[in-house]
């Protein structure tokens, strides 16, 4: 089983969609989480970090269920310019970020 | 955009030849990484370093090995590159290790023939 685990889409969305996607992860222990994203052929990015108590950035909103060990992402009024793989990221109490596969979004006209 | 360059951005090389891909950062990170990227694979680490001299193993380290002599550079190495390796390369550099946001250099795209 994958440590990051992520439904890799593709996810098709029409402009001013709302879309979730989610993740679980499998070490009990991690400690930080975070969504990057990444457009296609390019180096990923932090989107934003993801806090126990749920955050949000604008459009998006990340919440974390330390009990059921999962992450989610929502993205509110879908732009063309969020089509791009989000990447769930956790890292344990080492230094390491270990990543999901990547959702895939595409948003459309 | 944090100062982090890659070199070579690409390279094809042959079976058997060693290969040696440089991560250069200006932003005296303390952490620097080495990922590769694949279809059906996502990013998955290769080695780390956590300072000059001070490295470890991810999860994919068999047949690469990594150096730090200077804060500012990670070097990685195929010592005897296969077709299997194959891929997309990544650095990455962050402060805080783990806890904290990681940047990363914009590529390079190996091809072993």
């Amino acid at each position: 089983r994958k440590e990051v685990e992520q439904d890799p889409g593709p996810f098709n969305v029409p402009e001013g969609a709302t879309v979730a996607f989610n993740c679980t992860y499998s070490n009990s222990a991690s400690q930080s989480f975070f969504w990057y994203r990444q457009d296609c052929r390019k180096e990923p990015k932090l989107l934003m970090s993801v806090y126990s108590s749920g955050n949000e950035d604008g459009r998006f909103t990340a919440q974390l269920n330390r009990a059921s060990q999962y992450i989610s992402l929502l993205i509110r009024d879908s732009k063309l310019s969020d089509s791009a793989t989000y990447l769930c990221v956790v890292s344990n109490a080492g230094n390491m970020l270990t990543f999901g596969g990547g959702t895939r979004l595409m948003v459309k006209p | 955009d944090a100062g982090i360059t890659q070199s070579p951005r690409h390279k094809v090389t042959e079976t058997g030849t060693p290969v040696t891909l440089r991560c250069h950062q200006t932003e005296n990170h303390r952490y620097m990484y080495w990922y590769r990227q694949d279809p059906g694979h996502g990013l998955r680490l290769i080695h780390y370093s956590y300072g000059v001299k001070d490295t470890d193993k991810g999860e994919v380290s068999d047949g690469y090995s990594v150096s730090r002599s200077k804060t500012e550079d990670f070097l990685l190495t195929l010592e005897s590159a296969t077709s299997s390796q194959t891929s997309v390369y990544f650095c990455a550099i962050s402060e805080i290790g783990g806890r904290g946001e990681a940047f990363f250099g914009q590529g390079t795209r190996l091809t072993v023939v």
